[in-house]
């Protein structure tokens, strides 16, 4: 049984940057990829971007190009999610989820969640 | 890519069937089989009902199933019960994935 956990809820100040982690367990971490979906308070899903690990190739959604970075680090099966020059519309639920590449076009397992609250 | 379009909100009383909508474009939902549908309880993580249009994950009951026609793609929940209400979303693989905007389903 897979299972995804995540780093606990942030406070930012506007500008600054946050990095989230997202730790797997279950399954083979290097046959994953894992995306992250974030959820801005009362509104819908919205795809940030994905990393395949053992490829440590990572595309991301136009609207957050040049302001995400996701990595992941293989020896402890975990994927990072960092978001930078946050804004207050940044403050979110951010999640990761699974899918498996090239054999599934969906996500099947997904993260508690965290919230990111951006404030002065 | 711009979000897929559902309805805000379905509701239906208990027993019967609603269905969701979702549509997109011939890039997105009509040029894949990717379609896939997620429910949300509030305060939880999304969770997966349909992959591939239609397919059900282990554990989904089947009153919940999906289709597609051209470029919308739809959720039906047959036998509605309290524990449907909850938001749902489309999400479709064009290169990237998308999703719909949510529907709040209110079993009545």
């Amino acid at each position: 049984q897979v299972q995804l956990v995540q780093s606990g809820a942030e406070v930012k100040k506007p500008g600054s940057s946050v990095k989230v982690s997202c730790k797997a367990s279950g399954g083979t971490f290097s046959s994953y990829a894992i995306s992250w979906v974030r959820q801005a308070p009362g509104q819908g899903l919205e795809w940030m971007g994905r990393i395949i690990p053992i490829l440590g190739i990572a595309n991301y959604a136009q609207k957050f190009q040049g302001r995400v970075t996701i990595t992941a680090d293989k020896s402890t099966s975990t994927a990072y999610m960092e978001l930078s020059s946050l804004r207050s519309e940044d403050t979110a639920v951010y999640y990761c989820a699974r899918d498996l590449p090239e054999l599934q076009f969906y996500f099947d397992y997904w993260g508690q969640g965290t919230l990111v609250t951006v404030s002065s | 890519q711009s979000a897929l379009t559902q309805p805000r909100s379905v509701s239906g009383s208990p027993g019967q069937s609603v269905t969701i909508s979702c549509t997109g474009t011939s890039s997105d939902v009509g040029g894949y089989n990717y379609v896939s549908w997620y429910q949300q309880h509030p305060g939880k993580a999304p969770k997966l009902m349909i992959y591939d249009v239609s397919k059900r994950p282990s554990g989904v009951p089947d009153r919940f199933s999906g289709s597609k026609s051209g470029n919308t793609a739809s959720l039906t929940i047959s036998g509605l019960q309290a524990e449907d209400e909850a938001d749902y979303y489309c999400c479709s693989y064009a290169g990237s994935w998308v999703f719909g905007g949510g529907t709040k389903l209110t079993v009545l």
